[in-house]
């Protein structure tokens, strides 16, 4: 069975410009989540898209925002670019609907903002 | 005061000896209690979680939750060069969304 998949592997923008990240869940998982994780301040929780509808969004601006597509895959994406959004960028998927604590993570897209 | 803590480490051990990693939390409303292993440029992987408190075992892996201390520890028993990685613990109230500690970075020494 394929894991939860992301693409691209790494990532590189100059500030003010756009990023579009994409992840793939395991197939039959209809949650998918993203997470950030910045050096020096571990995973943090960014957005989670159940079937096609956000239902909760972590403490980050408005510039983060995503969606999530008929077939369950989801994109980030991440408006006027800050050097602070260097991170690795990381979705998650999940079989059940509601907050579900087994999630399986992808390996990660690098984001380098310069 | 943080909803997690954990400390970063590096954390050393010689091959064979147990491991003992562990984090404090402030929101008594978590009720579920994860453990993740995170190697080098690699995305987290569930290891073992626990419902409320008490004790799970999963071959050489142990969980332990104490809510009146709020206080989880992961033991690792006969420890693998293979199990150096980032151990990060997470804790959720279920329909909220799961806090992670920064992860404790973990050296087995051959």
């Amino acid at each position: 069975e394929a894991g939860v998949t992301q693409s691209p592997t790494h990532l590189i923008k100059t500030r003010g410009q756009q990023a579009t990240l994409r992840c793939s869940p395991i197939s039959g998982h209809t949650s998918v989540y993203w997470y950030q994780q910045a050096l020096g301040l571990g995973l943090q929780f960014l957005l989670w898209y159940d079937e096609g509808e956000e239902r909760n969004r972590g403490n980050f601006p408005p510039r983060f925002s995503g969606r999530q597509f008929p077939n369950y895959s989801s994109e980030l994406n991440v408006n006027a670019l800050e050097l602070e959004d260097s991170a690795l960028y990381l979705c998650a998927s999940s079989l059940e609907g509601g907050m579900s604590y087994e999630q399986y993570f992808g390996p990660g897209t690098r984001l380098t903002v310069t | 005061q943080k909803e997690v803590e954990q400390d970063p480490g590096p954390l050393s051990v010689p091959e064979g000896a147990i491991v003992s990693l562990n984090c404090t939390y402030s929101n008594s409303a978590f009720q579920y209690f994860m453990w993740y292993r995170q190697y080098s440029r690699k995305g987290p992987e569930l290891l073992m979680y626990t419902y409320s408190s008490g004790n799970k075992e999963d071959g050489r892996f142990t969980a332990q939750v104490d809510k009146s201390s709020k206080y989880i520890s992961l033991f690792i028993r006969d420890s693998q060069p293979s199990d150096s990685a980032t151990y990060l613990c997470a804790m959720s109230n279920r329909d909220d969304k799961i806090i992670f500690g920064k992860g404790t970075r973990l050296h087995i020494l051959p």
